[in-house]
């Protein structure tokens, strides 16, 4: 079975910090991503990487960044955290079609 | 571009009883679909998939969905649903050669005793 993980479940972050979310997959896909889940508005795509140090912008990547050093490592940080960056931040990978998810980590900014 | 259309937010049903959850899309090139499922508290599981070859695609917990052309829809039944089915469903649309998906804003579909 795919597995990606997430380095946390529940996070909780000051107005300002830098934020640093991590994704690892174990399948060797070259497809990785990050969307936020807010409830009514569904998953909207930030970033995603279809291969080592290569990055592009998804739908909302503005107060992200990213970073992909490892095939099976995708960062996502949020350089100076904001209350409107309180959300669930999922993380994917994939090879060809379909989309293999993480458990998703609540990102509260205070 | 490509959307994708939820038609109902929240489903509530009783166990037992049929139940469809409806999406359209809308692509300029030719897709695929999927149907993802969201338990509470949990990431989200691929549910199934129509990449090409038979309309109808079924999961193995008595899921289905069809693939329509022409009317642009992929609607998810199921004969009898149970409470353990209660959950966040979410249809996506992928097409082009980055595999990008789009996804709906999800329905909820509540299954009561």
């Amino acid at each position: 079975d795919v597995k990606v993980t997430q380095s946390s479940r529940y996070l909780v972050k000051r107005t300002g910090e830098k934020v640093f979310l991590e994704c690892v997959q174990d399948m060797d896909h070259e497809n990785m991503f990050w969307y936020r889940q807010d409830p009514g508005l569904g998953l909207r795509l930030i970033y995603f990487s279809y291969d080592v140090k290569m990055k592009e912008k998804g739908d909302i990547p503005e107060g992200y960044s990213v970073s992909r050093e490892k095939k099976e490592r995708f960062s996502l940080i949020l350089e100076s955290a904001s209350t409107n960056q309180t959300s669930m931040y999922l993380c994917a990978s994939s090879v060809g079609a379909g989309q293999y998810f993480g458990p998703g980590t609540r990102l509260t900014v205070t | 571009a490509q959307s994708v259309t939820q038609l109902d937010s929240q489903v509530p049903v009783f166990e037992e009883a049929p139940v469809e959850l409806r999406c359209n899309y809308s692509s300029s090139v030719s897709v695929y679909l999927f149907w993802y499922v969201q338990y509470p508290n949990q990431g989200l599981q691929l549910l199934l998939k129509y990449l090409s070859g038979s309309t109808l695609v079924e999961s193995i917990n008595g899921f289905e969905a069809e693939f329509n052309k022409s009317q642009t829809s992929f609607h998810l039944r199921k004969p009898s649903v149970h409470i353990s089915d209660t959950a966040e469903y979410f249809c996506a649309v992928s097409g082009g050669s980055n595999y990008k998906l789009t996804f709906g804003k999800g329905t909820l579909l509540t299954v009561n005793p």
